[in-house]
């Protein structure tokens, strides 16, 4: 059983540049969460999406925005790339939500460096 | 705001030493509280979790962790450590009621152990 994929492994874009990050989920779950993980830092919530659509935000700026897919997979965009940005960025996926008792398992992350 | 705090950043014991990892949440509803851990090289895994119940909760790898509701606390202890566990270690916390799906987490706490 497959866990929760992510591509590319690393990444190295330069200031200004727009990016976009892969993501597919644990088989059989339906709920995807991306989080920015800055060295040193613990995992920051940037949005969940569920059906297609965002469910939920954390503070992040528009620069960041994403899309599921019909198979639930995800991918997380960021534009005008600022050297803040560098972080692990990690997918979590979660099975089908039936209430408040879920746990999100996540993938390995994608190391973007911005110069 | 909610947030999770983890007092100690660096741990270091020798193996067969005891461990405590303090965790302190600002939430004044109910709650859902996780531990993971970061093996070097590796992606975040569940360590354990706590919905409701018993608020002394068993994980993996012989670690548990209790719930003092009244301290907001969700301290990870193990009673014997081994070299295998130097790892990084993150409390997280979600509101334990629907309309939120976030994780909130700690800064981390990084544990090396000395053979």
């Amino acid at each position: 059983d497959a866990g929760v994929t992510q591509s590319p492994t690393h990444l190295i874009k330069t200031r200004g540049q727009q990016v976009t990050l892969r993501c597919s989920p644990k088989s059989g779950h339906d709920t995807v969460s991306w989080y920015q993980q800055a060295l040193g830092q613990g995992p920051q919530f940037i949005f969940q999406y569920y059906e297609e659509e965002e469910r939920q935000r954390g503070n992040f700026p528009d620069r960041f925005s994403g899309h599921q897919f019909p198979n639930y997979s995800s991918e997380l965009n960021v534009n005008a790339l600022l050297l803040g940005d560098s972080a692990l960025y990690l997918c979590a996926s979660s099975p089908i939500f039936s209430g408040p008792f879920y746990e999100q398992y996540f993938g390995p992350g994608t190391r973007l460096t911005v110069t | 705001a909610q947030s999770v705090s983890q007092h100690n950043h660096h741990v270091i014991l020798s193996e067969a030493a005891s461990l405590e990892l303090g965790c302190n949440y600002s939430y004044g509803g109910t709650v859902n509280l996780f531990w993971y851990v970061q093996y070097p090289g590796q992606h975040l895994q569940l360590l354990l979790k706590y919905f409701s119940g018993d608020p002394l909760v068993k994980g993996i790898k012989g670690f548990e962790a209790e719930f003092i509701k009244s301290k907001f606390s969700f301290n990870l202890r193990k009673p014997s450590v081994q070299w295998s566990d130097t790892a990084e270690y993150f409390c997280a916390v979600t509101p334990g009621t629907s309309g939120t799906y976030k994780y909130i987490f700690g800064t981390g706490t990084r544990l090396k152990v000395l053979a």
